[in-house]
């Protein structure tokens, strides 16, 4: 079974509209990435989550961790294109040493003017 | 900012043929990935790097070997590529440490083996 569980796979909206990603870990999360790519390109950066119930913002950007440390959502309000992509969270699991990061399989991301 | 440069770019391969994939950082980070992403698989780890001179697989090492023989350079080997293998690598890198720990990507590599 998959340890990190994004949803929807998909989701197309008219600009303007609000939207929110999900994504859940079947382990405990020490630290919860989101990430944007554009089709073709790298992974950009977007927010890094670590404390339960923390919430980050980032222009209409906001993420949360939820207080159980296995759930995370990324809101968009206000959609624009420029937000259009695939979103992929990653998360740390590991606790200890040799950090790396475990990838959702990412949400694509379609807002039509 | 160079960040996290990969080359080559795109690579044709046939069956059976090796080649290697450059990964340079110049963060002065610890820590270096390889990642291959497909289509409905997201991004998998093939393997990674704590530090100069170390190693460790992934989830998915099989068919591929990796060096660090140099703290900026993470390398990626594949000896007789097969079609499985026909993919986008990214290359990572980090700091290592959970405060600051976010991964930087390079732009990735595109391979096809016919």
């Amino acid at each position: 079974s998959q340890e990190l569980e994004q949803s929807p796979q998909s989701l197309i909206v008219q600009e303007g509209k609000n939207l929110t990603i999900n994504c859940t870990s079947s382990k405990t999360l020490y630290g919860l990435y989101w990430y944007k790519q554009k089709y073709g390109e790298g992974l950009i950066f977007l927010m890094m989550l670590q404390k339960g119930g923390e919430e980050k913002s980032h222009e209409k950007i906001t993420a949360k961790l939820d207080e159980k440390k296995q759930q995370s959502s990324l809101h968009i309000t206000a959609s624009q294109p420029s937000h259009a992509g695939t979103y992929l969270c990653g998360a740390d699991n590991s606790g200890g040493s040799n950090y790396k990061l475990t990838f959702g399989k990412g949400t694509l991301l379609t807002v039509n003017p | 900012n160079a960040g996290v440069t990969q080359t080559p770019k795109f690579r044709v391969l046939k069956t059976g043929q090796s080649m290697t994939l450059l990964c340079a950082q110049d963060m002065n980070h610890e820590y270096m990935y390889w990642y291959r992403q497909d289509p409905g698989m997201g991004l998998r780890l093939i393997h990674y790097s704590v530090g100069e001179g170390t190693t460790a697989k992934g989830e998915v090492p099989d068919g591929y070997n990796v060096s660090r023989l140099k703290k900026q350079n993470f390398l990626l080997g594949l000896e007789s590529a097969a079609p499985s293998q026909t993919s986008v690598y990214f290359c990572a890198s980090s700091s290592g440490t959970r405060d600051t720990g976010e991964l930087f990507f390079g732009e990735g590599s595109r391979l096809t083996v016919l």
